[in-house]
């Protein structure tokens, strides 16, 4: 089992231009969520996807979008680059859950460093 | 809304020393909460999780964390730290969609 996969390992942008990077999650995970971590800071959450659809969504503008495909693998896409944007961005998988979801745990990948300049 | 505060931002402990972090929690409804440890250029790895069961949760490599509603606190322990402890933690709280939110978290050095 290879666990959350994270593409690109490093990437390095402009201010303005447009970034995609990818997530494969853990094997019969189907739900797959967003996290940035700035430097010394924890991990804020970005979004949530399941079923090919965003389920919830945190305190991020309208720049951060997402998609899921239908093997459950999913992008974060984020438009007009800051310099603010530069972070650590953490993928995290878990099952469906039947009752509280909050009784699966998520795994996280490795994670993409992402440097705007 | 739910978060945490971990109070500390860094630790420092000789090795066989107790490992103490420290994790107050704000939630208006009975919080699910977590420790992760993050090791540098790799991502999160669940140490334990409480859940509402019992208030002594034990983790993985000998961490454990008591839940004192109380106080509001969900600090970790180690009875005798290992070089290998070195690392980042983070304390976390969940809402019911399993949406996390983490504390701004703690590095732990272990002095030889």
């Amino acid at each position: 089992d290879a666990g959350v996969t994270q593409s690109p390992t490093h990437l390095i942008k402009t201010r303005g231009q447009q970034v995609t990077l990818r997530c494969s999650p853990k094997s019969g995970h189907d739900t797959v969520s967003w996290y940035q971590q700035a430097l010394g800071q924890g991990p804020q959450f970005i979004f949530q996807y399941y079923e090919e659809e965003e389920r919830q969504r945190g305190n991020f503008p309208d720049r951060f979008s997402g998609h899921q495909f239908p093997n459950y693998s999913s992008e974060l896409n984020v438009n007009a680059l800051l310099l603010g944007d530069s972070a650590l961005y953490l993928c995290a998988s878990s099952p469906l859950a039947a009752g509280d979801p909050r009784l699966v745990e998520q795994y996280f990948g490795p994670g993409t460093r992402l440097t705007v300049t | 809304a739910q978060s945490v505060t971990q109070l500390g931002s860094h630790v420092s402990v000789s090795e066989g020393a107790l490992v103490l972090l420290r994790c107050n929690y704000s939630s208006s409804v009975p919080p699910y909460l977590f420790w992760y440890v993050q090791y540098p250029n790799q991502g999160l790895q669940l140490l334990l999780k409480y859940t509402s069961a019992a208030t002594l949760v034990k983790g993985i490599n000998g961490f454990e964390a008591e839940f004192k509603k109380s106080e509001t606190s969900f600090h970790l322990t180690k009875p005798s730290a290992h070089m290998s402890d070195a690392a980042e933690y983070f304390c976390a709280v969940s809402d019911r969609n399993n949406d996390m939110r983490f504390g701004a978290g703690t590095r732990l050095t272990v002095k030889p």
